[in-house]
């Protein structure tokens, strides 16, 4: 099955630095894949996601990139602020598991003021 | 409001009892999941269900049964076949399995007395 590694397991920044979050996936089949963030005792919420005929995508301050070829995929947050702190878990899917995502053991965010 | 509702929010579970977590969605989708998490891991796939009364194993299914009986529903029960069952338990929907974008409920703590 899919086996989906995330680096760092935390991750403290400066409030307006950048974080990065990396993903590797082991799954060529695999096509979608989404990000998650997660607040305390909160279910995670999507925060952006991209396909495997996309190799970068962005929302505002938030990018994703994805190497198809290398099968790892990166999550950019850039200006961080104190609010973006929580843990963001990175996911992999596609049609051989039935679309059922397989995720990351996610990534500590601290943004520090 | 639309979404997913889980309850309750904190359920105790003594030896040898076996205890349901409720689901809900009221998105209309056709998709619906189970993940596990525990504290510095990741989200692991107990059971998953593409359409009414049909369902399929995730990675971690032992000791756990599901139903869907109804499009809106998908209820969890945690056997005394499952050792180790405090955890984190997350529902999630999505449109259609295809579709890949997953929708959480707030979670329900699970713990042993």
């Amino acid at each position: 099955g899919e086996n989906v590694e995330q680096h760092p397991s935390t991750l403290s920044v400066q409030e307006g630095d950048s974080a990065v979050i990396k993903c590797t996936y082991s799954d060529s089949a695999s096509n979608y894949f989404p990000w998650y963030k997660q607040e305390l005792g909160k279910g995670p919420q999507l925060i952006i996601d991209i396909r495997s005929n996309v190799g970068e995508k962005k929302d505002q301050r938030i990018a994703v990139t994805l190497n198809k070829t290398a099968k790892h995929f990166s999550l950019h947050i850039t200006e961080t602020q104190p609010e973006d702190s929580a843990v963001y878990f990175c996911a992999a899917g596609g049609s051989n598991s039935g679309y059922a995502l397989n995720f990351g053991k996610g990534t500590s965010l601290l943004v520090t003021p | 409001d639309g979404g997913i509702t889980q309850s309750p929010k904190y359920l105790f579970r003594k030896e040898g009892q076996n205890v349901t977590l409720s689901c809900e969605q009221n998105l209309n989708h056709d998709a619906m999941y189970w993940y596990r998490q525990d504290p510095g891991q990741g989200l692991r796939l107990i059971y998953y269900s593409q359409i009414v009364n049909d369902f399929q194993k995730g990675d971690i299914a032992e000791g756990y049964s599901v139903s869907r009986e109804k499009k809106e529903s998908f209820p969890l029960t945690v056997t005394s076949a499952q050792k180790n069952p405090t955890a984190f338990y997350l529902c999630a929907s999505s449109v259609s399995p295809a579709v890949g974008k997953l929708f959480f409920g707030s979670g329900t703590q699970l713990s042993v007395l």
